[in-house]
């Protein structure tokens, strides 16, 4: 299984709103990966984890709160959006750390929309 | 500060043609990626080529890399209309290497 999947596929929700957003992968992959982008506009990184610890976070607003509750999930909590927030998000997986030559599997992304 | 920037923003080209995409990026790097992504989905990982190697094959791609001038190219022969999609460089850089810094994409269109 090369897949990494993601849900919900799209997401609307209010500024006041709670929502989570889940990734999973089968591929025994240790490092994990969540992006934001906007149309039109390439990827920018947002956390890296690595053996479910936190290794990168991009200076990301608390109101993005990622979790990775074990090898395969990784989910993005989310409070209190603002418009600007709205974007696909996309997560990817990679072997691990340790070597700089893995590529990243990405999944289909979540379109999120912030009113 | 953005990595990579790519040349040109948007290509469209007749099928059976080749397309040629360009990226430079500014800082040394540990390697290069190109990736591709259809219209709103997610991207998907098409050649790595490492900062010591020159040119890569895979398929109809070819890469190269020209550290001297901190450049690489994508060449897709014989395209295709399946072929159109947004196409990114990212470079990983020597320090801190897991982290990908993607260019501004090309957005190829094959014209049947």
């Amino acid at each position: 299984d090369t897949e990494v999947t993601q849900t919900p596929k799209h997401l609307v929700m209010g500024m006041t709103n709670k929502k989570s957003l889940k990734c999973e992968q089968h591929m025994g992959h240790r490092a994990m990966y969540w992006y934001k982008q906007k149309a039109k506009k390439p990827p920018e990184l947002m956390f890296v984890y690595s053996y479910e610890k936190l290794s990168i976070n991009e200076s990301v607003p608390s109101r993005f709160s990622p979790e990775c509750p074990n090898s395969s999930l990784l989910n993005l909590h989310l409070h209190a959006l603002q418009p600007e927030d709205s974007a696909l998000y996309l997560c990817a997986s990679s072997q691990d750390l340790r070597s700089s030559y893995n590529e990243q599997f990405f999944g289909p992304g979540t379109r999120l929309t912030v009113l | 500060s953005q990595q990579g920037e790519e040349d040109p923003q948007a290509l469209s080209i007749q099928e059976g043609e080749n397309a040629t995409m360009n990226c430079s990026y500014k800082t040394s790097i540990n390697n290069l990626q190109w990736y591709r992504q259809n219209s709103g989905r997610g991207l998907v990982h098409l050649i790595l080529i490492r900062s010591n190697e020159r040119e890569k094959h895979s398929g109809r791609l070819r890469v190269t890399l020209d550290t001297s001038k901190k450049s690489s190219s994508l060449l897709i022969t014989a395209s295709r209309a399946a072929d159109t999609a947004s196409y990114f460089c990212a470079t990983a850089k020597i320090q801190g290497a897991q982290k990908l810094v993607f260019g501004q994409g090309t957005r190829l269109t094959i014209n049947p």
